[in-house]
């Protein structure tokens, strides 16, 4: 079975510029979960999305979005980039295909903002 | 929701010695708390997890305890050796329920001195 696939692995982007994120999760389950992790800060919950609905989201700015898509698919958008957005963005699914709490995440989208 | 405290952030100990890492939550709805290991560069991968129906659980040199009293949980490695370096994260959610996700601690970087 694939794993979670998640592109761009690393991109740099400037203040203010927008930024799309992209998740493929393991073959077949239809749920995503993002994180953000910065050193110090640990991995904080960003949302989660079941069958193209976002299910639960954590607290982080309006300029943090995401969907779903059909095949299960994921982007994550974050607009007006700061510099404090620079981290590594995870995207994690269940490895079971139903919920248990345990995820399998991706390697990360890197994102440094200048 | 839940919050997930976890101490200490870092952690060194002689190769051979024991490792001790801490773990509060605040919600007693919780009934699932894994670990996670993050080592440089790569992507958190789960190494253990306990639920909320027992007290202990071990595996080969890595064990968890559970006291849902007190709300705390904790991870203990034994005979640690350098591949163990490391950032740790523990997490707690209720399982039961697809409504509530992962919450993580901030992590504890482990160095294991040779």
């Amino acid at each position: 079975k694939a794993g979670v696939t998640q592109t761009p692995r690393y991109l740099i982007k400037t203040r203010g510029q927008q930024v799309t994120l992209s998740c493929s999760p393991i073959s077949g389950h239809r749920s995503v979960s993002w994180y953000q992790q910065t050193p110090g800060q640990g991995l904080q919950f960003l949302f989660e999305y079941f069958s193209e609905t976002q299910r639960n989201k954590g607290n982080f700015p309006g300029r943090f979005s995401g969907r779903q898509f059909s095949n299960s698919r994921s982007e994550m958008n974050v607009s007006t980039l700061e510099l404090g957005d620079s981290a590594l963005y995870l995207c994690a699914s269940p490895p079971a295909g139903y919920y248990t709490g345990e995820l399998f995440f991706g390697e990360g989208s890197r994102l440094t903002v200048l | 929701g839940e919050n997930v405290e976890q101490h200490p952030s870092t952690l060194s100990v002689q190769e051979g010695d024991s490792a001790v890492i801490k773990c509060t939550y605040s919600d007693s709805a919780s009934n699932y708390f894994p670990w996670y290991k993050q080592e440089l560069g790569k992507r958190p991968q789960l190494i253990i997890d306990i639920r909320s129906n027992v007290g202990e659980k071990k595996d080969q040199r890595i064990a968890v305890t559970l006291n849902k009293t007190a709300k705390h949980f904790s991870l203990h490695i034994t005979e640690t050796q350098p591949e163990d370096s490391a950032v740790y994260f523990c997490a707690a959610c209720d399982r039961n329920s697809g409504n509530t996700p992962l919450v993580f601690g901030k992590g504890t970087r482990l160095s294991v001195i040779a």
